[in-house]
């Protein structure tokens, strides 16, 4: 079975720094990895997705992240974080091979200060 | 807008009575989910239907919950004699076939007091 850990639950951060959050995935196969961004009062919304090729990918609002394939890691990053990122991010995973379901991370909530 | 819709957004429940929610998906999309998510934890995944074929169920969903998606559109996810560890936010997501991006609509969520 396949399983998501988020190394970090919260992480406060002031504008303009850097972030960096972790994930890392069990599963022995090939892999799609998905990074999901849940702002306050809103629903789940997909930031950045790895299927394969080029294991940097790039997302939306600046978001990119690696796919480090011997550490089963799959990083969340951007340069400069701003006020409006503050949201719980959630990185997931999926079977290779179909439409299957996702395993979730328990999410990271970030808080950026001005 | 075209997203998913989740019906209610949110139901207060006693104990032992039954539950229903529904889930409208993105027209074009032919596989529906559903998911359950507590507090501090990410969505776990229930059950998964192509079309109208439920084609994989989670151990988490016990014989008092019941999923269909009848004519392969709208789903709805049944909970009977509710209990108060069903209390969770109930996520529905979809995608089409040709791609594996799940998009997720706003939630219901249950409280059963």
């Amino acid at each position: 079975a396949q399983s998501v850990s988020q190394h970090n639950h919260h992480v406060i951060l002031s504008e303009a720094a850097s972030l960096e959050l972790g994930c890392n995935y069990s599963y022995g196969g090939t892999v799609n990895l998905f990074w999901y961004v849940q702002y306050p009062g809103q629903h789940l919304q997909l930031l950045l997705k790895y299927f394969s090729g080029d294991p940097l990918v790039k997302g939306i609002k600046g978001f990119e992240a690696e796919f480090i394939k011997s550490k089963f890691s799959f990083n969340l990053r951007k340069p400069s974080v701003q006020w409006s990122d503050t949201a719980e991010y959630f990185c997931a995973v999926n079977a290779g091979g179909g439409g299957n379901k996702l395993t979730f991370g328990t999410g990271t909530q970030l808080k950026v200060e001005l | 807008d075209t997203g998913v819709s989740q019906d209610p957004r949110h139901k207060i429940t006693k104990r032992g009575q039954n539950v229903t929610f529904r889930c409208d998906p993105i027209s074009e999309h032919n596989r529906l989910y559903w998911y359950r998510q507590t507090l501090g934890q990410g969505p776990e995944f229930l059950t998964y239907f192509q079309n109208e074929a439920q084609l994989e169920k989670s151990r988490l969903l016990s014989d008092r919950f019941s999923a269909e998606r009848p004519k392969g559109s709208f789903s709805t996810l049944e909970i009977q004699r509710t209990e108060q560890g069903d209390s969770a936010m109930y996520l529905c997501a979809s995608s089409a076939d040709v791609t594996y991006e799940q998009y997720f609509g706003p939630g219901t969520r249950l409280t059963v007091t």
